[in-house]
């Protein structure tokens, strides 16, 4: 069975702070995606990243970055220096194999608030 | 379109009532998902189009619930007899596969009173 868990419920931070959000997913598979979306008070969810698998490289964007590490299963997203701008509820989500070879469903974590204060 | 399109963005009904969401994914998107998000809650799968294959549907919680896609376009996600329970934003995804970014469009929010 897949699963994500985002253990962190909210986030509350002040301005220009860093921080990380937490993601821990399980699969059987080997072959699987992960993602990370941002849900602004708009309501619309933002894709953020996908990576695959197979590539554990660390990646940076601008003041996000994601630490992928498959010997403990996780996927955490840091923003740095963070702003206003960056309150949001993020998830995390796994895309994994079906039994007909391709992927389907995003099985997502319950996601986090985070809360930047000026 | 430029993005996933939902309508209505607010829809209202007495329980009972049988209700009609529509989703217009992106051009050329072969993949079409329906999710749904309660209150406070995270996103559970109801249903995913792939091309003409025919739809999983292993995530719908009840028979009252269906989904059809037209030309491999517009979606359709029907609830009947609508229970307060499904109170809910139902949120359409697109995606060029499903191992892609999904663009999610910005929901169809349901109050069943």
């Amino acid at each position: 069975a897949q699963k994500v868990t985002q253990a962190q419920t909210e986030i509350s931070v002040v301005e220009k702070e860093d921080v990380t959000l937490d993601c821990v997913y399980e699969t059987r598979d080997t072959t699987y995606y992960l993602f990370w979306y941002k849900q602004p008070p708009s309501g619309e969810l933002v894709f953020l990243i996908r990576r695959n698998s197979f590539d554990e490289q660390n990646e940076i964007s601008g003041r996000y970055s994601w630490n992928f590490q498959k010997s403990t299963s996780s996927f955490n997203f840091t923003i740095t220096a963070s702003q206003v701008v960056d309150s949001a509820v993020y998830f995390c989500a796994l895309s994994a194999p079906t039994s007909a070879g391709g992927y389907n469903k995003l099985i997502f974590g319950a996601g986090t608030r985070l809360a930047v204060h000026p | 379109g430029a993005g996933v399109s939902q309508s209505p963005s607010n829809k209202v009904t007495e329980k009972g009532k049988d209700v009609e969401l529509r989703c217009d994914p992106i051009s050329g998107h072969t993949a079409l998902y329906w999710y749904r998000q309660s209150l406070g809650q995270g996103l559970e799968f109801l249903i995913y189009f792939q091309g003409n294959s025919a739809p999983d549907k292993s995530g719908l919680p009840s028979d009252r619930f269906s989904a059809e896609r037209t030309g491999g376009s517009v979606s359709t996600l029907t609830i009947q007899r609508t229970q307060q329970e499904d109170s809910a934003v139902y949120l359409c995804a697109s995606s060029h596969g499903s191992s892609y970014g999904y663009t999610f469009g910005s929901g169809t929010r349901l109050t069943v009173v």
